[in-house]
């Protein structure tokens, strides 16, 4: 089944927030192979933080991602009307298969 | 510059089938995996199936497992994705994906999509 997010969190711009990611021992705990997603609905999603805490090229040090156990976090800092989105974890869960988190919806007050 | 592009999506009575193409360009394709991703209306991200850069190896969700087969055409760098028994469970839209390399579990660019719609 899904890896569990919360289903919303929203800040105001300038302040931080934390979107939690929590799977099981056949994922999460087992793997470093998390990765996180920002999708404008309407939009192709777009990678933002992979194999835990790496960002790709282009992405705002505004994001960061770690993982504790059998639970990931995102982080983004000094927040932005445009980080307004969706956002998901997604999870290596062993023999080439991947699990998706519910998704987080942020708002931006 | 890496780009998908979808194509073949549809409205597909229950129990019919589909194919749903993607055209890669940008990058070496035979040296990346492939994959399809899906997004269900007012649902989340679902990963439904990955192949590997050569094509010999094809991976798929347990909901999509017999039904769904992934390939691709390296002389055509294209991945396609035969949709078939379909429910109306499977309407979404499906997302090509490049994954990030070799053992590289995450997607560096996605396609635009391409909707298809289960009803009769």
């Amino acid at each position: 089944s899904a890896l569990t997010q919360t289903a919303s969190v929203s800040g105001s711009p300038g302040q931080s927030i934390t979107i939690s990611c929590t799977g099981t021992s056949s994922d999460v705990a087992t793997y470093n192979l998390l990765s996180w997603y920002q999708h404008h609905p309407g939009k192709a999603p777009k990678l933002i933080i992979y194999e835990v805490y790496k960002r790709p090229s282009g992405i705002s040090n505004r994001f960061s991602g770690s993982k504790s156990g059998d639970t990931a976090s995102l982080t983004i800092s000094g927040l932005q009307a445009e980080d307004e989105a969706d956002y998901y974890c997604c999870s290596y869960a062993g023999s080439s298969t991947l699990l998706f988190g519910g998704g987080t919806k942020l708002t931006v007050l | 510059e890496v780009q998908l592009l979808e194509s073949g999506g549809g409205l597909v009575q229950p129990g019919g089938a589909l194919r749903v193409s993607c055209a890669a360009s940008g990058f070496t394709f035979r040296t990346y995996a492939m994959g399809w991703v899906r997004q269900a209306p007012g649902k989340g991200l679902e990963w439904v199936a990955g192949i590997s850069g050569s094509g010999n190896k094809t991976y798929y969700a347990d909901s999509v497992k017999g039904r769904f087969t992934i390939s691709r055409d390296i002389s055509k760098n294209t991945v396609d994705l035969q949709v078939s028994s379909l429910r109306a469970e499977d309407t979404a839209v499906y997302y090509c994906v490049k994954y990030g390399g070799n053992l590289k579990f995450y997607f560096d660019f996605w396609g635009q999509g391409t909707l298809v719609t289960v009803s009769s």
